[in-house]
């Protein structure tokens, strides 16, 4: 079973074009990411929810939008696609946790890969 | 700044060679992770650490709290251990992680 499965895995579209990302961990993680790889492989944090709730977000464009239906469950949708908006999108999952208390792995699913033409 | 620096940022090696990547923090942390990714494939974790030391087959990885500093090391490397190896850090206080940029290694058969 996949821990961290996100769909789909690869995403062809024109700008302007609206798009979505589905994540879902089956893990009974409490707190769910959404990161942004760069050609340089560096992984930058959009969003981040605990709960279904947001408790990080970052300097993204409003074209970005994170729903959290349910805890093991974290969507990002994006309207406007843009040119620059071309990477790969990498959900994640782990314990969120309190002050001091290592509260377990970091799950990643596999990545989506978003061109925008 | 980064709150995590790693080196080097590319590594080339020849097959058996012994590799070592270091990871340097500037924040007081809960946890260390090391992670692995092959090109083109999807991330892995391949440590947690919050004290000392921890040996996984032909990987090594080991931390200093008092210094902030981490470091992974490769016995006897394979080709297939070609990928990019990322440091982690979850800090003490919220739910975030900081990233380092990444170590490409290649390894040379």
């Amino acid at each position: 079973d996949t821990a961290v499965s996100q769909t789909p895995k690869y995403l062809v579209t024109q700008m302007g074009n609206d798009k979505s990302i589905k994540c879902e961990q089956n893990l009974g993680h409490d707190t769910m990411y959404w990161y942004k790889q760069d050609s340089k492989k560096f992984l930058k944090i959009m969003f981040s929810y605990n709960n279904k709730e947001l408790i990080i977000n970052e300097t993204v464009p409003n074209r970005f939008s994170p729903k959290s239906p349910d805890k093991a469950h974290l969507n990002l949708h994006i309207n406007s696609l843009e040119l620059g908006d071309s990477a790969v999108y990498f959900c994640a999952s782990s314990h969120g946790g309190q002050g001091g208390r290592n509260t377990g792995e970091l799950f990643f699913g596999e990545g989506s890969r978003l061109t925008v033409l | 700044k980064n709150e995590v620096e790693q080196s080097p940022q590319n590594l080339t090696a020849q097959e058996g060679e012994f590799i070592t990547i270091n990871c340097s923090y500037s924040v007081g942390i809960s946890a260390l992770h090391w992670l692995q990714q092959h090109p083109g494939g999807g991330i892995v974790s391949l440590f947690m650490l919050s004290s000392g030391k921890k040996k996984h087959g032909r990987l090594i990885a080991t931390i200093n709290i008092q210094e902030k500093h981490s470091s992974l090391h490769i016995t006897a490397s394979h080709p297939r251990d070609s990928a990019v190896y990322i440091c982690a850090v979850r800090p003490y206080t919220g739910n975030q992680f900081y990233f380092g940029t990444g170590t490409s290694l290649t390894v040379i058969p």
